[in-house]
């Protein structure tokens, strides 16, 4: 099994909810990254976990909090977000060296009204 | 630091004709290069990359590039463009980092393919 999986695919959500989401791999690879995309752009990098340990964090807002319970699953808890915030989440793992590729999810569109 | 530069934003051809996306990198370090596709909407998928083996690299769907250290690039060719094609190519280069490597990404080159 090669792919990293992530739900939901789309999200609505107003300014004041609380919403989640989920990343899911089974190839035993033990970084994960969380990704913001915004149309017309390359992902920009915004948490790193390495052995389920927060190990970048690249200045996100608060209103992002990101969670590793286990080596396969990967959230990322979102409240009070803006409309700004709006974009493609990609989730991504990847094995251990650094000269391995990132396997990357299809992502999940958020939009915030 | 890490960097790379993809030289054309939009590239444009017809089909049946040769792909060249054109990557130049910065790197302290050996690096591994990689490029990504992504389609509309669609996450990135790995086309090929390069982890200092051989110099010429092969990928999926007819791609290869070839690692050129003197001219530090990295293009991106192939000899026949399908329409199915038509996406967003990513250049990328991998930063060697204790706990979990950063990619750099390229700004990106939107290929056109004309029928």
């Amino acid at each position: 099994d090669t792919e990293v999986t992530q739900t939901p695919k789309h999200l609505v959500m107003g300014m004041t909810n609380k919403k989640s989401l989920k990343c899911e791999q089974h190839m035993g690879h033990r970084a994960m990254y969380w990704y913001k995309q915004k149309a017309k752009k390359p992902p920009e990098l915004m948490f790193v976990y390495s052995y389920e340990k927060l190990s970048i964090n690249e200045s996100v807002p608060s209103r992002f909090s990101p969670e590793c319970p286990n080596s396969s699953l990967l959230n990322l808890h979102l409240h009070a977000l803006q409309p700004e915030d709006s974009a493609l989440y990609l989730c991504a793992s990847r094995n251990r060296d650094y000269r391995d590729e990132q396997f990357f999810g299809p992502g999940t569109r958020l939009t915030v009204l | 630091a890490q960097s790379v530069t993809q030289l054309d934003s939009h590239v444009s051809v017809s089909e049946g004709t040769p792909v060249l996306l054109r990557c130049n990198y910065s790197s302290s370090y050996s690096p591994s290069l990689f490029w990504y596709v992504q389609h509309p909407n669609k996450g990135l998928q790995l086309l090929l990359k390069y982890t200092s083996a051989a110099t010429l690299v092969k990928g999926i769907n007819g791609f290869e590039a070839e690692f050129k250290k003197s001219e530090t690039s990295f293009h991106l060719t192939k000899p026949s463009a399908h329409m199915s094609d038509a996406a967003e190519y990513f250049c990328v280069v991998s930063d060697d980092m204790e706990y979990g490597n950063k990619l750099v990404f390229g700004t990106g080159t939107i290929l056109r393919v004309k029928s």
